[in-house]
């Protein structure tokens, strides 16, 4: 049965940094691309970043581009987000995902429970 | 700036159909552009129903389906149940390394 878990989100202060992870089980991991969707409070979900199966191509949207990191590392089935330089509007609750196709990264399928994240001073 | 269109809410009466749409702001979908489907209810996180344009994700009952119509993504529900009511969001492939969702749509069921 698939689980993916996120944690390391909490309160941080703008202009800080935080790193989120996400422990995967239930299947290969090594095998499916990845995403990180977060969904600010009262509003819908946003894709912030994508990579593939084995980390060689990674996506981000604009609105994180140069601050965030998306990695992973299949020896230990866990995906990472690291937040550098944060805004008030990155709070959110960031949600990893999978991919539902085997070597693919094309389409979020399974969700993990999210993580909430608060920049605020 | 491509933006991901959805209609704002949608009203059905228990048992009826509701067909929701997932268009662009400039051109036309295809499966080209992986449409997918999630539902989500508050406090919960979203549920995959239909991925690349009519496939249904595992455990999702059959009166979920997806197409293409005309130029937009859609998601029908056919014989909508009280727990259909959630809000349901759409999310394209734009290529590239981009990929954007809908603003959303609101399913009421009464």
């Amino acid at each position: 049965q698939v689980q993916l878990v996120e944690s390391g989100g909490g309160v941080v202060q703008p202009g800080r940094s935080l790193r989120l992870s996400c422990a995967a089980s239930g299947f290969t991991f090594s095998t499916y691309g990845m995403y990180w969707v977060r969904q600010a409070p009262g509003k819908g979900l946003e894709w912030v970043a994508a990579i593939s199966y084995d980390g060689s191509n990674e996506y981000y949207a604009d609105s994180v581009k140069g601050r965030f990191t998306i990695s992973r590392d299949n020896s230990k089935n866990t995906l990472y987000l690291q937040m550098n330089s944060l805004r008030a509007e990155d709070t959110a609750v960031y949600y990893c995902s999978k991919d539902l196709v085997l070597y693919r990264t094309r389409v979020m399928g399974y969700w993990g429970l999210g993580t909430r994240v608060t920049v605020s001073s | 700036q491509t933006v991901v269109t959805q209609e704002p809410s949608f009203s059905v009466s228990p048992g009826g159909t509701v067909t929701l749409t997932c268009g662009l702001t400039s051109g036309s979908v295809s499966p080209n552009y992986y449409p997918s489907w999630y539902q989500q209810t508050p406090g919960q996180p979203p549920r995959t129903l239909i991925y690349s344009t009519d496939n249904r994700s595992s455990g999702v009952p059959d009166r979920f389906s997806g197409s293409i119509l005309g130029s937009k993504a859609a998601l029908t529900i056919t014989g909508a149940q009280a727990d259909d009511e959630s809000y349901y969001y759409c999310a394209l492939y734009l290529g590239s390394g981009i990929w954007v969702f809908g603003g959303g749509t609101k399913v009421t069921v009464l």
